[in-house]
């Protein structure tokens, strides 16, 4: 079964650097995602991505954040300056077609250590 | 607004007891999707159901179930004869027609103690 590959699992980066988490989704699909999971805390949406333009994103992504489909294949979320608080597991999804009738696969998921 | 609310914020049971996670969600789509996920402690979501707003019927797979209410704003799950491997975070979620981003609850932490 196809599936969404996340790399690398675990990233630990320093304050203010920047990160690149990578996503590799199902080949088919046209509708991208990321989402975001602080420790303990629930699963809260970040970006959608169709047609190589953001279609929605939150509050929680601001100028620090960026995405990008740099080829056929990966999807690519970025942090400019990393904040202690970005610290958490970052989630990419993605799926056929939009709206809530097509199901999101969700990658294993990155997580972010910011020290 | 969309908003998940699962009120039960930890649950322990013995094994082999069943358990019902509750789930109350706020939306003004009258189409919408509703979602359950297991989170083991290894961390990935595991899909276990989508719903649509238009099927209210009760679904079965094995020892899950789950009861979809539209009069209540309700998509309660239940575990019969709970097991050990049940035990994890499990997150109820809505997703819109006219969107695609989908909004989590907080969770339910579920102990399954033998």
């Amino acid at each position: 079964e196809p599936e969404v590959t996340q790399t690398p699992s675990h990233q630990v980066t320093q304050m203010g650097q920047e990160v690149i988490l990578r996503c590799v989704p199902i080949s088919n699909h046209l509708y991208f995602y990321w989402y975001r999971q602080i420790l303990g805390q629930k699963v809260e949406f970040l970006v959608s991505f169709y047609n190589n333009e953001i279609s929605e994103k939150s509050e929680i992504f601001d100028d620090q954040f960026s995405v990008e489909r740099p080829d056929g294949s990966n999807f690519t979320l970025k942090i400019r300056s990393t904040k202690l608080e970005d610290s958490a597991m970052y989630f990419c999804a993605s799926n056929l077609g939009g709206g809530g009738s097509y199901e999101q696969y969700f990658g294993p998921g990155t997580r972010l250590t910011v020290t | 607004a969309q908003k998940v609310t699962q009120a039960q914020t930890e649950i322990s049971v013995v094994e082999k007891e069943d358990v019902t996670l509750d789930c109350v969600y706020e939306t003004r789509d009258t189409t919408y999707y509703l979602f359950w996920y297991k989170q083991p402690p290894s961390g990935e979501l595991v899909f276990l159901i989508r719903r649509n707003s238009f099927d209210e019927q009760n679904e079965i797979s094995g020892r899950y179930s789950w009861n979809f209410q539209k009069s209540t704003s309700s998509f309660n799950f239940t575990i019969t004869a709970s097991q050990v491997v049940d035990s994890a975070v499990y997150f109820c979620a809505l997703s819109e027609n006219r969107d695609d981003k989908i909004i989590f609850g907080k969770g339910t932490r579920l102990h399954i103690l033998p």
